[in-house]
């Protein structure tokens, strides 16, 4: 069956303008995830959703960032005013849930990523 | 704070031969952990999932063993292949929901 998609796969920028990355989870899957890679660094943890909703967002770098997902399946991220230390892989993971509490499997699957490119 | 720590940074060993990447954490509340491999321009792909429970996971030459108490799970590698070579990342999904990433090990398995 069709995995997680994102779209665009390559975007370059100007530094301050807005930018929006899109994230098509399996069908089904109630958990969605963003992450972000960048140079040499490791995958960091930036927001999830499980349905519609987003109960922690604390993990977004900045105000200038900023996810939705409408109706319990495809997720965009929004960067305002883009600066340089922007740059990087943006990832989106599904599973069937975010918790292990209510089914016992919850494994992500992830989408190929958007590299990101602020000049 | 949970923290995730991977050893080595970086591996290389002749193709054949078995091996073993480690995971620490700091924090042993965790939900499950989660071993992936990261290729070059691609995105992750999963490769084994345990659960808090578990103690240990296999799929054909990969095995992926739990030991929460201790805070630590390794990843076995059985008889090498060139096509091992990869990045490989744990990651942990705590009580809060958020998933901690290490680092990663870079594997390079010299034909």
């Amino acid at each position: 069956g069709a995995g997680v998609s994102q779209s665009p796969s390559n975007k370059v920028t100007e530094k301050g303008k807005d930018v929006e990355l899109r994230c098509d989870p399996i069908s089904g899957h109630t958990a969605l995830y963003w992450y972000r890679q960048s140079l040499g660094q490791g995958l960091e943890f930036l927001i999830y959703f499980q349905g519609n909703s987003a109960p922690d967002k604390s993990g977004l770098p900045s105000d200038r960032f900023s996810a939705e997902r409408t109706g319990g399946s495809v997720s965009t991220l929004t960067i305002q005013r883009t600066q340089q230390e922007d740059s990087a892989v943006y990832l989106c993971a599904s599973s069937l849930a975010a918790t292990s509490g209510a089914l016992p499997n919850n494994e992500q699957f992830f989408g190929p990523g958007t590299r990101l490119t602020v000049l | 704070k949970q923290e995730v720590t991977q050893i080595p940074a970086a591996l290389s060993v002749p193709e054949g031969e078995n091996l073993v990447l480690n995971c620490s954490f700091t924090d042993s509340a965790i939900y499950n952990l989660q071993w992936f491999r990261q290729d070059p321009g691609k995105g992750l792909t999963s490769l084994l999932l345990i659960q808090s429970s578990q103690r240990e996971q296999t799929s054909g030459r990969l095995n992926a063993s739990l030991d929460k108490s201790s805070g630590r799970s390794t990843l076995y590698i059985a008889a090498s292949q060139p096509g091992d070579s990869a990045t490989y990342l744990c990651a942990v999904q705590d009580r809060d929901d958020k998933i901690i990433f290490g680092k990663g090990t870079r594997l390079h398995i010299l034909p």
